[in-house]
């Protein structure tokens, strides 16, 4: 079983939809994050969690530390926000992260 | 300030040869980890290093090895290319190990043939 878990692993939906993609690790973590990676594209740092919540823009990410589960909440989504949404955990002082298998997303105009 | 970068893009190169990638970090960072990308595998962690010094290594052969610098680029090595190998090898630079937050590379695309 993959110590950091996502689903789904694949969403459509139509432009303006809420969105959730879910997070489950089964390990101790120092943090959370979410990356997003657009086809053929680099990786980039959405959020780094440890506890609560944050929002940048349309997106907002929890995280729920006793139940080790975090979701990525897209509001008013739209085509440009179709790419691959990565969960990663860091465990303790150093810098390696764990990884899920990522959720392939894409938003229909 | 510049973002992290890795040399070369891209990369072609033929079983049972050699290969090294670069990082540049963000300015000031002092933490570089590496990480190979695979359609079957995922993402998974190789090495990071702070400091000039190897803090952790990911489960992989000998033949994948690394180093940092005193201006903190870092290097990484493949020796005795394999098929497998082919993958997008990507490397993100932080502060530090304990702040966290990682700032990714644009990655290095490895095709073995």
């Amino acid at each position: 079983k993959n110590e950091v878990e996502q689903s789904p692993q694949n969403l459509t939906a139509q432009e303006g939809e809420f969105i959730t993609i879910n997070c489950s690790y089964s390990v101790g973590i120092s943090a959370l994050h979410w990356l997003q990676q657009h086809p053929g594209g680099g990786i980039v740092s959405l959020f780094m969690l440890s506890s609560g919540k944050k929002k940048h823009g349309r997106l907002i990410a929890t995280i729920n530390i006793q139940e080790k589960h975090s979701s990525l909440h897209i509001t008013a989504s739209h085509p440009r926000d179709s790419a691959v949404y990565i969960c990663a955990v860091k465990r303790g002082a150093t810098n390696k992260l764990i990884f899920g298998t990522g959720t392939l997303l894409a938003v229909q105009p | 300030k510049a973002g992290v970068t890795q040399t070369p893009r891209y990369l072609i190169k033929t079983r049972g040869q050699q290969v090294t990638l670069s990082c540049s970090p963000i300015s000031g960072h002092r933490s570089v980890s590496w990480y190979q990308q695979t359609p079957g595998q995922g993402l998974q962690f190789l090495f990071e290093y702070f400091s000039e010094t190897q803090r952790n290594k990911g489960n992989f052969p000998g033949r994948f090895s690394g180093r940092q610098f005193s201006n903190s680029r870092s290097e990484m090595n493949v020796s005795t290319l394999e098929l497998g190998d082919s993958a997008l090898y990507l490397c993100a630079s932080s502060l530090d190990i304990r702040t966290g937050e990682q700032y990714f590379g644009p990655g290095t695309r490895l095709t073995v043939t």
